[in-house]
């Protein structure tokens, strides 16, 4: 089954302490992107990635890291987490080409609290 | 800047009317336009897109929207509500920068309740 996989789907945690929120998906995409949806503000892009060991700034970068060693994942990364940072987390992908109307596949989501 | 309004946060409907949920856009280029649907505790799932061509788009679940180029809008509708289209929906808009695929931009949502 094509899908984005993000794991954990809950996680609590306490300020400063590290954590990786991972999403892989299985439809050879190019594109990847992170973005977190809060109550009121919709959603909000964190980062992006056009392929492998391409990854660029969204609107919302500050607090976080990610990577793209492989097509199939694009782990979201927190080095020192933040209250501010609790949300609702959702990684999604598409293929990438000139025509612009691939649609994004969601993952479920990851609901971090920081304590 | 590119811009995606969502004016209603809800849209209350009881089941078997039509219902229609309003998007409007503000982007210089040429818009690709896409609503979603998020249901409780899910991922956001794609329910239709305009690109070019007919104004009248059909999508999934019996949805459609019609985008409308002097009034920059591109609103979802359904002729009957059913009680499971209660969700979350999303408008967002794609606009391309030279040669590179464009990000999406979402409006805010609208929480859309039917009551039986």
């Amino acid at each position: 089954e094509a899908q984005v996989t993000q794991n954990p789907r809950y996680l609590i945690t306490v300020t400063g302490k590290k954590l990786t929120v991972t999403c892989s998906q299985n439809m050879n995409h190019e594109y990847m992107s992170w973005y977190r949806q809060d109550p009121g503000l919709g959603l909000r892009q964190i980062y992006y990635s056009m392929n492998v060991e391409v990854t660029d700034k969204g609107d919302v970068p500050e607090g976080y890291k990610v990577s793209r060693k492989e097509k199939r994942n694009f782990p979201l990364i927190l080095e020192s987490p933040s209250p501010n940072q609790t949300s609702l987390y959702f990684c999604a992908s598409s293929l990438l080409g000139h025509s612009y109307n691939s649609p994004l596949h969601f993952g479920n989501g990851t609901r971090l609290t920081v304590t | 800047a590119q811009s995606v309004a969502q004016p209603e946060d809800q849209v209350n409907v009881a089941e078997g009317n039509p219902l229609t949920v309003k998007c409007t856009y503000s982007v210089s280029g040429n818009p690709y336009l896409f609503w979603y649907v998020q249901y409780p505790n899910r991922g956001l799932q794609f329910l239709l897109k305009y690109i070019t061509g007919d104004n009248l788009v059909k999508g999934s679940y019996g949805f459609e929207a019609e985008f409308n180029k002097s009034q920059t809008s591109f609103h979802l509708k359904k002729p009957s509500a059913l009680v499971s289209d209660s969700a979350l929906y999303f408008c967002a808009v794609r606009v391309h920068y030279g040669g590179s695929q464009g990000n999406l931009i979402f409006g805010k949502g609208t929480k859309l309740s039917v009551k039986p």
